[in-house]
């Protein structure tokens, strides 16, 4: 079966655009989960969604990101107003919650965003 | 807060060599540990797993014991191979999965 697709592959955008990262995440998986991995850095914990719900958004850097999940599968990620530090990869997971496997999140090829 | 830290790389060992990565963590719960690796090409992967204190998580002839009065975590494996080398991250989740903190990663580089 397919795994967890992300697109763009890559992005480069102009300082101040605003740009939409899709995440697909693997069928009947109900946890998504988003991070971002800048240059030499761990995984940074963005946002977690529960089918379409995200009981805590304290982990999105500002109010220029904005996250949503429609239909309890695809999910965006939008950046307004794109800053030079917002360049990263940009990643996204997904498991199987409410089974013994909770924890075991699925990992996609991430979105490389370069802001110029 | 939450947070892990773990030793910075990279690290370079012969094959046939120990191997150890270092992994600490700073929890306000009872955190749920992990060992990930991302392999060059590859998205991050699950390599094993503690849910509870002296729990031991194994795989692919990694360990790693959640030894909860040290507050560590650390990943051995007794021989490494070539096909080893990868980066390695340490992670570990609270509140039933909802949020995962990760290290900055491991590079790990096994030469023949």
């Amino acid at each position: 079966g397919a795994g967890v697709s992300q697109s763009p592959s890559n992005k480069v955008t102009e300082k101040g655009k605003d740009v939409e990262l899709r995440c697909d995440p693997i069928s009947g998986h109900t946890a998504l989960y988003w991070y971002r991995q800048s240059l030499g850095q761990g995984l940074e914990f963005l946002i977690y969604f529960q089918g379409n719900s995200a009981p805590d958004k304290s982990g999105l850097p500002s109010d220029r990101f904005s996250a949503e999940r429609t239909g309890g599968s695809v999910s965006t990620l939008t950046i307004q107003r794109t800053q030079q530090e917002d360049s990263a990869v940009y990643l996204c997971a997904s498991s199987h919650a409410g089974t013994e496997r909770t924890y075991e999140q699925y990992f996609g090829p991430g979105t490389r965003l370069t802001v110029t | 807060g939450d947070s892990v830290t773990q030793m910075e790389g990279p690290v370079t060992l012969s094959e046939e060599a120990f191997l150890t990565i270092n992994c600490t963590y700073t929890a306000t719960g009872y955190p749920s540990l992990f060992w990930y690796v991302q392999y060059p090409g590859e998205g991050l992967q699950l390599l094993l797993k503690a849910t509870k204190a002296d729990d031991k998580g194994s795989n692919k002839g990694f360990e790693a014991t959640y030894r909860k009065e040290t507050t560590s975590f650390h990943l051995e494996k007794g021989s490494v191979q070539v096909s080893d080398s990868a980066v390695y991250f340490c992670a570990l989740s609270v509140s039933n999965f909802n949020k995962f903190y990760f290290g900055s990663g491991t590079k790990l580089n096994v030469k023949p």
